[in-house]
């Protein structure tokens, strides 16, 4: 049962122009979610977060943006830039009593950027 | 500035051989992860650690043990190495635990190739 989904595996745009990676979930309790973006041969670097209190969180070229009514989460990189080309990751997390950091993580999304 | 280390880097096992995956960080976190990455499936958690002291079984933790020695170092080990665990490991680290979120720290991981 895979709870964070990311149905399209790859991705390849223009540089210069918008890359919009989008993530589905499906557990409700859910109320973290993250991007991170991973190169070859190097662990995953944590990218934006959003809270489920908020619908849109913008750190310079990158903003997510949240549907809870749709459980739909999107990240767009405007401008993109030859440097983005990576794997994405959507990752979410879900508020307990116990160790509440715990993240569920998509299969990951792979963008590419040309010049 | 170091982060999170992972040692070794790469390894190759022969079936039923035993070895021990090293993890520090250096950020004063309290919890830490594993987490393993096979293709087409993302990152799957193995076992974690909220705090010094604890560790839980996270999403896939058969034939792995794990062992916190102190806040800095979560290690991982396989006691009866097999196939199925060839992938690639990444330890990370996160702030908190309990009450809210914080992003997880990952280190660039280790390659293990079982015989």
């Amino acid at each position: 049962d895979q709870q964070v989904k990311q149905n399209s595996p790859s991705l390849s745009v223009q540089e210069g122009r918008i890359s919009i990676l989008n993530c589905d979930y499906t557990n409700s309790m859910f109320d973290y979610f993250l991007w991170y973006k991973k190169y070859p041969a190097e662990g995953p670097t944590f990218l934006i977060s959003i809270s489920s209190i908020k619908d849109k969180n913008e750190d310079g070229r990158f903003t997510v943006f949240l549907n809870k009514s749709a459980k739909h989460l999107s990240l767009h990189i405007v401008p993109s830039q030859p440097g983005d080309s990576a794997v994405y990751f959507c990752a979410a997390s879900a508020r307990d009593t116990g160790a509440n950091s715990k993240l569920t993580f998509g299969k990951g999304i792979t963008l590419s950027v040309r010049p | 500035n170091a982060g999170v280390t992972q040692t070794p880097k790469f390894q190759v096992l022969k079936t039923g051989q035993s070895m021990t995956l090293q993890c520090a960080q250096d950020m004063n976190h309290n919890s830490m992860y594993w987490y393993r990455q096979d293709p087409g499936m993302g990152l799957r958690l193995i076992y974690y650690s909220a705090s010094e002291g604890t560790t839980d079984k996270g999403e896939v933790p058969n034939g792995y043990n794990v062992s916190r020695l102190n806040k800095r170092e979560f290690s991982l080990r396989l006691e009866s190495a097999a196939p199925s665990q060839t992938s690639v490991y990444f330890c990370a680290s996160s702030r908190t635990a309990t009450g809210s979120h914080q992003p997880q720290h990952f280190g660039d991981g280790t390659r293990l190739s079982i015989l």
